[in-house]
């Protein structure tokens, strides 16, 4: 069984500050690493990818990939009230029958006026 | 863009009624899935389709079915519908034999069962 797993939270922060999310995951053949944002009852939005060891910024979100610590994060600079939102981690592996997405339950962010 | 779509945001359906949720996405993508959410559990794959007419069942394929007659469009029957399938069902695409590619959400179906 893969599994990806996240700190469910709630984590809080004040506005300005930096939010950092944190996802490991168990499958070491697991390639390609996203990030969605969920905003309460709606559908799942993606805003970053990683598919290389390292970090890959844009603008205010950073998103870091360690592949032999199996662990992924994403980092958001300058947090506004508007980020509140749930933050999942999802992990892609091409099996025989295509690819396969593994998702982590997710993390609730409030980011604090 | 990627648009998956799917045919109801709500739906309110009666327990043992038979319940069709229908997707469409418009980019040519080879995979979908079906997904329900439930507070605290996270995203639960129900069934996925990596072709026309292939299935393979996901982590809680019981109580459901799917149907994929054509390349755009992947549906999930409720063969009878029970309190315990209220839930938001998420459709999703994404090409295969590429991994490097996200999947895409369609907006959901809030679907209660009374």
């Amino acid at each position: 069984q893969k599994e990806v797993e996240q700190n469910s939270g709630p984590l809080s922060v004040p506005e300005g500050a930096i939010a950092s999310l944190n996802c490991t995951y168990s499958d070491r053949v697991s390639q390609s690493f996203f990030w969605y944002r969920q905003y309460s009852g709606k559908s799942p939005e993606l805003i970053m990818s990683i598919y290389s060891n390292g970090d890959k910024e844009d603008g205010r979100f950073t998103a870091q990939l360690n592949k032999a610590s199996q662990y992924v994060s994403l980092l958001i600079r300058d947090s506004q009230p508007s980020d509140s939102a749930t933050y999942l981690c999802a992990v892609n592996s091409l099996q025989n029958t295509g690819n396969q997405f593994y998702f982590g339950t997710g993390t609730s962010l409030t980011v604090i006026p | 863009d990627v648009k998956v779509t799917q045919s109801s945001r709500y739906l309110v359906k009666r327990t043992g009624e038979k319940v069709f949720l229908e997707c469409v996405q418009d980019m040519d993508h080879e995979n979908m899935f079906w997904y329900r959410q439930d507070p605290g559990l996270g995203l639960r794959l129900i069934y996925f389709s990596y072709d026309v007419k292939m299935k393979e069942k996901g982590d809680i394929p019981e109580g459901y079915s799917v149907s994929r007659e054509k390349k755009e469009r992947f549906s999930l029957i409720l063969e009878s519908a029970s309190t315990n399938q209220t839930s938001m069902y998420l459709c999703a695409s994404s090409p295969i034999d590429r991994e490097n590619q996200p999947q895409h959400f369609g907006d959901g179906t809030r679907l209660s069962i009374l």
